[in-house]
């Protein structure tokens, strides 16, 4: 079964910073997708960031970067320029890809990391 | 579109009690799923739907039931209450066929419930 860790459970950075969550990730699979989420205090799930297994190019959604690292099955989030609106849990999940459609290929959910952004 | 709803947004209940917790979304969504998020622990797949009338377990399933008669609705049940059930529930949903697990899951804004 897949596993996904995520070994900082709070991280803290300064307002302007640069800050890097980190996940790893345990699976047999070559095809599959990584998501970042963002859980503010609203509660609401928001999604970050997505990574395509079979894509070498790191994504990039405006500050949020990753790094994907296949052969050591990391996926690091890294958020330049960090604002106070970032302060939040960050949950790292993992999806297998499926060919025929996905029905059953669930969301697996890392421990998540709390991010504190000081001013 | 609404997206993802649910309801109740706060629920307390003593032990032994039932009830249902309600999840609706517009987007014509073949799959639907329940979390719990329990603090250290992430969240944790309850049950899931790839249609209507197809329900299957997840990680975490006792003590919960589900039913699917149509595309829009996935109630969670809790037949028996206990304090173990205290937690956060998310509903999600995304499309199922043909982009390979690459969608988006949509989640509704969570039901704090706590069991006394």
């Amino acid at each position: 079964a897949q596993t996904v860790t995520q070994s900082q459970p709070e991280m803290s950075v300064q307002e302007a910073e640069t800050v890097t969550l980190s996940c790893t990730y345990d699976t047999s699979e070559s095809d599959y997708y990584l998501f970042w989420y963002k859980q503010p205090p609203s509660r609401q799930m928001i999604l970050v960031i997505r990574q395509e297994a079979y894509k070498q190019q790191n994504a990039t959604e405006n500050r949020f970067s990753v790094n994907f690292q296949k052969a050591a099955k990391s996926f690091s989030l890294k958020i330049s320029d960090s604002q106070l609106g970032d302060a939040a849990m960050y949950f790292c999940a993992y999806r297998s890809a499926d060919s025929y459609g996905g029905a059953t290929n669930k969301l697996i959910f890392g421990t998540g990391t709390l991010l504190a952004v000081q001013p | 579109n609404a997206g993802v709803t649910q309801t109740p947004k706060f629920q307390v209940l003593k032990t032994g009690q039932s009830m249902t917790l309600q999840c609706a979304q517009d987007m014509n969504h073949e799959y639907m799923s329940w979390y719990r998020q329990d603090p250290g622990m992430g969240l944790r797949l309850i049950h899931y739907s790839v249609g209507a009338g197809i329900t299957d377990q997840g990680e975490v399933p006792n003590g919960y039931n589900v039913s699917r008669s149509t595309t829009e609705d996935f109630p969670l049940r809790l037949l028996s209450a206990a304090p173990s059930q205290t937690s956060v529930y998310f509903c999600a949903s995304r499309p199922l066929w043909g982009d390979r697990g690459r969608a988006e899951q949509f989640f509704g804004p969570g039901t704090r419930l706590t069991v006394l």
